[in-house]
C-alpha cells in the first residue's frame, strides 16, 4: 500500500521560507508525477505544482516565483520550498502522487495526511 | 475564486439520487479529463472518481462521474448519511498549464 508522509514545521514567521518534506512508502520515487496541493483553513483546494522523477517541473502560475519542488531519489522523499511568505499562505499542505500517464490524463491519488503550517511572528 | 465553478452546497434525503455539478470552460474541462474528490472533516481529500470514469476499489457504485462539452458532474444514488462530506473537482488547465479546482461543494444528508 503507497503512503505519503508529510513533515516540517507548524509555524513559519513572515517573510521566511518554508520547507516541507514528503516521504513515499510503499512505491518507487522513480515514477509518477509528485504533487503539493494546499488548502487554507475553511476554504477549497490549491495545487502548488509537480516534479516528474526525469527532473520536469511545473508549477502554479500564482506561486512560480516563490516556489521550487525537489526529488531526493536516495530517500524516496519530495519537498516543497516556498519562500517571502505571508499570512495568506497558512494552510494545510498536502503531497499526493499523480498517475494515469501525463498531467493531463492523471488524478491524485493517494494523498498524505497534510500538515498545517500557520504563517504568523 | 476557483476556476471551476460548484455550488457550495447541496442536500438531500436518505435514498435519494443527488447531482453536483462542476463548470469550467475550454481549456479545462472542455478539453481534459475531470477527476472528483471526497473529503470529510480534518481529513486528506479521497479520490472519489478518476479520469477514465473510474472508481477506486472501495468506493460504492452510487457514485458515478459524467462530462458534457465544459461541465462536469458527480451523481450520488442512493444517498446515505455517510455520503456527508465535501466534494471537489478537478481537471488540467491548457491555458494556465496548471491543475485547477472548483471550489468545492458541500453536500447535506437531511
Amino acid at each position: 500500500q503507497v503512503r505519503l508522509q508529510e513533515s516540517g514545521p507548524g509555524l513559519v514567521k513572515p517573510s521566511e521560507t518554508l520547507s516541507l518534506t514528503c516521504t513515499v512508502s510503499g512505491d518507487s520515487i522513480s515514477n509518477y508525477y509528485w504533487n503539493w496541493i494546499r488548502q487554507p483553513p475553511g476554504r477549497g483546494l490549491e495545487w502548488i505544482g509537480y516534479m516528474h522523477h526525469s527532473g520536469a517541473t511545473n508549477y502554479n502560475p500564482s506561486l512560480k516565483s516563490r516556489v521550487t519542488i525537489s526529488i531526493e531519489t536516495s530517500n524516496n522523499q519530495f519537498s516543497l520550498k516556498l519562500t517571502s511568505l505571508t499570512a495568506a499562505d497558512t494552510a494545510v499542505y498536502y503531497c499526493a502522487r499523480a498517475r494515469g500517464g501525463g498531467p493531463k490524463i492523471s488524478w491524485f491519488d493517494p494523498w498524505g495526511q497534510g500538515t498545517l503550517v500557520t504563517v504568523s511572528s | 475564486q476557483s476556476v471551476l465553478t460548484q455550488p457550495p452546497s447541496a442536500s438531500g434525503t436518505a435514498g435519494q439520487r443527488v447531482t453536483l455539478s462542476c463548470s469550467g470552460r475550454s481549456s479545462n474541462i472542455g478539453t481534459n479529463t475531470v477527476n472528483w474528490y471526497q473529503q470529510f472533516p480534518g481529513t486528506a481529500p479521497k479520490l472519489l472518481i478518476n479520469s477514465r470514469d473510474q472508481r477506486p476499489s472501495g468506493v460504492p457504485e452510487r457514485f458515478s462521474g459524467s462530462k458534457s462539452g465544459t461541465s462536469a458532474s458527480l451523481a450520488i444514488s442512493g444517498l446515505q448519511s455517510e455520503d456527508e462530506a465535501d466534494y471537489y473537482c478537478a481537471s488540467w488547465d491548457e491555458s494556465l498549464s496548471a491543475w485547477v479546482f472548483g471550489g468545492g461543494t458541500k453536500l447535506t444528508v437531511l
